[in-house]
């Protein structure tokens, strides 16, 4: 799987948007990016993923660059609730590969 | 429809006894996956069980720990003879047969204290 690059750490103002980038420029073309999160204490969970596309669902926004080689997982409205480890997982799909590899992620803290 | 469970949610054992951890997955998911926490450091895969069948143990370490997942009731994984350096979280992950798109759900974990 290719390799992520994370911010360790990001502030955010609550109410305003929470833009977190990763970079993954060995990307292959069958390759999807996932994201999720970690609330203090708790177990992971999966927020999104993406090949090419950008991507919206009710938690979040996957843009995902042309090349593919980055990409910003955006929360529109941060909540305090959202402080949290966000982990960018890059991975083939399918097959024998089902090994989440978890990387340090980022902090993202969200500010009253 | 409830999510993956965990249990026990915390579980303290001295050293050289033994820990079991269950993990009953979310209704329809066949698959499941456990994962460990370190303190302060990231979750690392330990094994991937289907029904009746390991697929893949390569994040097992080599002794002491064992997993399974019966045709009926929760997937366990084993401990013996605990040592304080299994001190950590334990995560269990279940997926459907057939993963994609929805990825891995979580668990909320049990954290293993070894005194």
């Amino acid at each position: 799987d290719a390799k992520t690059t994370q911010p360790p750490s990001m502030d955010c103002a609550e109410g305003r948007a929470a833009n977190l980038p990763c970079n993954h420029s060995t990307i292959s073309g069958n390759e999807y990016v996932y994201w999720y999160r970690q609330i203090h204490s708790q177990g992971p969970q999966y927020i999104i993923h993406g090949l090419k596309n950008n991507e919206t669902n009710e938690m979040a926004s996957l843009i995902i660059t042309e090349d593919r080689k980055s990409s910003t997982l955006i929360l529109p409205h941060a909540t305090l609730r959202d402080t949290a480890v966000y982990y960018c997982i890059v991975r083939l799909v399918g097959g024998s590969n089902y090994k989440l590899t978890f990387g340090k992620g980022t902090l993202l803290t969200v500010n009253p | 429809n409830a999510g993956v469970m965990q249990n026990p949610r915390h579980l303290v054992r001295r050293r050289g006894q033994e820990a079991r951890l269950r993990c009953s997955p979310m209704k329809g998911h066949s698959h499941v996956y456990w994962y460990r926490q370190l303190p302060e450091e990231g979750l690392k895969f330990m094994v991937y069980l289907q029904k009746e069948n390991i697929i893949d143990e390569s994040g097992m370490p080599k002794e002491r720990f064992s997993a399974e997942f019966p045709k009926e009731g929760p997937s366990i994984l084993r401990i013996q003879q605990v040592v304080r350096g299994d001190s950590a979280a334990y995560f269990c992950a279940s997926s459907p047969p057939k993963e994609y798109p929805w990825g891995q759900y979580f668990g909320p974990g049990t954290r293993l204290t070894v005194t």
